[in-house]
This record gives C-alpha cells, structure tokens and sequence, in this order.
C-alpha cells in the first residue's frame, strides 16, 4: 500500500501569510486529491491532480510525479482558512486508495 | 442544487442491529462513493459506483457491509449486524465524471455510533 506522509501536523500561521503544505507518497499514482475537511466536519475537494500545477483563487496546488511530492499554498491566508487539510492519493483500487493523516491549519486574526 | 445529500445525520444504534445509512447525490453525477472516517484510521474509501454500478469494493472492510445503488438518485450503505468498531462518520461523495480522479462533492456524513 502506498505510503503518504504530510507536514507539517499543525501549522499556526498570522492572517496575510503565506502558507505549505506538503505531501510525499512512496509508489507510483494515477491521481492525488487535496481535500479540506472545515472544523464542523464537512470537507470539500480542492484540487485533483495528476500533473503540474492548478490554482483556484488564492490556493494553488503543484504535483512532482518523479519526486513524489504534491504542495499545497494558500496567499494572503485568512481565518476562515483555518481546517484540516488532507492529501489522498490514488494508484487505481479502492483497497489502494491511501489518505495522509492530515495538516491542522489554525490561521490567527 | 441542494448538493449531496445524506440521512440520517446522526444515529445510535445497539450492537447487533442493522443500520442502514442513505445518500442522494447530486442529479447527474455519474459516480457515487462512500467513506468512512474514524480517529484511528482517518478517511478510507469502502466503495464506488459508475452509473449505479459498483465499480471497486475492495475497501468495504468486512461481508457485515454492502452498498447498492439501485437509480442514479440513491443509494444505500447497510451494516449487519453493527459493532461499536464500526462508530464512524460516514461520508458519501458523488463526481459528474466516472473514476475516483475527478473532482467530489462531498455530503456533509452520518455520524454513527454503535454502543
């Protein structure tokens, strides 16, 4: 099963930052999911990505496929930023299906 | 659109009894997915559905579970008999794009406890 590793675990940033997130997986992916998961429980799909990059207002998320690695930015962070951001990637099968453990991110006014 | 919409929102339910979980997801998406989230394991994916039909169940956890999907505008996720290790949210997600590589849309989940 693939392995996904994302840092940090917690991040507290001040309003107006700019802030990373990374995601390193072990094998080789068909896709990778950014998700955002608010502190009520709802999550919302941010990005899918299979290669480059993508953006979407003030979030931009950018994909290696030879180093493995996905980041995830936000400009100009905001409190309502504030969730959990989770990383999932994907080979093909359900079962293969991995999620990373999630970051924390708390954006301070 | 109403978005993806799930019911019950929260359930408690004695071990051993059966639990049946509902998703509606959005009108003319064509892939469906469920999810399970817990404190252990994080988010797992049990199940997916193109045009109703399931497509990967290999991440339905054990034979207490199944899903169907008997129209495009409902499905079902029915645990029996229930454990307390199945206390979860359970999220359900559709896409209007077949294939787990394509953007979500995310209900808002079941919360479920079994005691």
């Amino acid at each position: 099963k693939n392995e996904v590793e994302q840092s940090p675990q917690n991040l507290t940033a001040q309003e107006g930052e700019f802030i990373t997130i990374n995601c390193s997986y072990s094998v080789g992916i068909s896709a990778l999911h950014w998700l955002q998961q608010h502190p009520g429980g709802g999550i919302v799909s941010l990005f899918m990505l299979s290669s480059g990059k993508k953006k979407h207002g003030r979030l931009i998320a950018t994909i290696n496929i030879q180093e493995k690695h996905s980041s995830l930015h936000i400009t100009a962070s905001h409190p309502r930023d504030s969730a959990v951001y989770i990383c999932a990637v994907g080979p093909g099968s359900a079962r293969q299906l991995t999620f990373g453990s999630g970051t924390q991110l708390t954006v301070l006014p | 659109d109403a978005g993806v919409i799930q019911s019950p929102r929260h359930e408690v339910t004695e071990m051993g009894q059966e639990v049946t979980l509902r998703c509606k997801p959005i009108s003319g998406h064509n892939s469906l997915f469920w999810y399970r989230q817990t404190m252990m394991r994080g988010l797992e994916l049990l199940i997916y559905f193109n045009n109703n039909v399931p497509i990967d169940d290999s991440g339905m956890p054990e034979d207490r579970f199944s899903a169907k999907m008997p129209n495009a505008s409902f499905s079902t996720l029915k645990i029996q008999p229930s454990e307390p290790r199945d206390s979860a949210v359970y999220f359900c997600a559709s896409s209007p794009l077949a294939g787990w590589g394509n953007e979500q849309f995310f209900g808002p989940g079941t919360r479920l406890t079994v005691l």
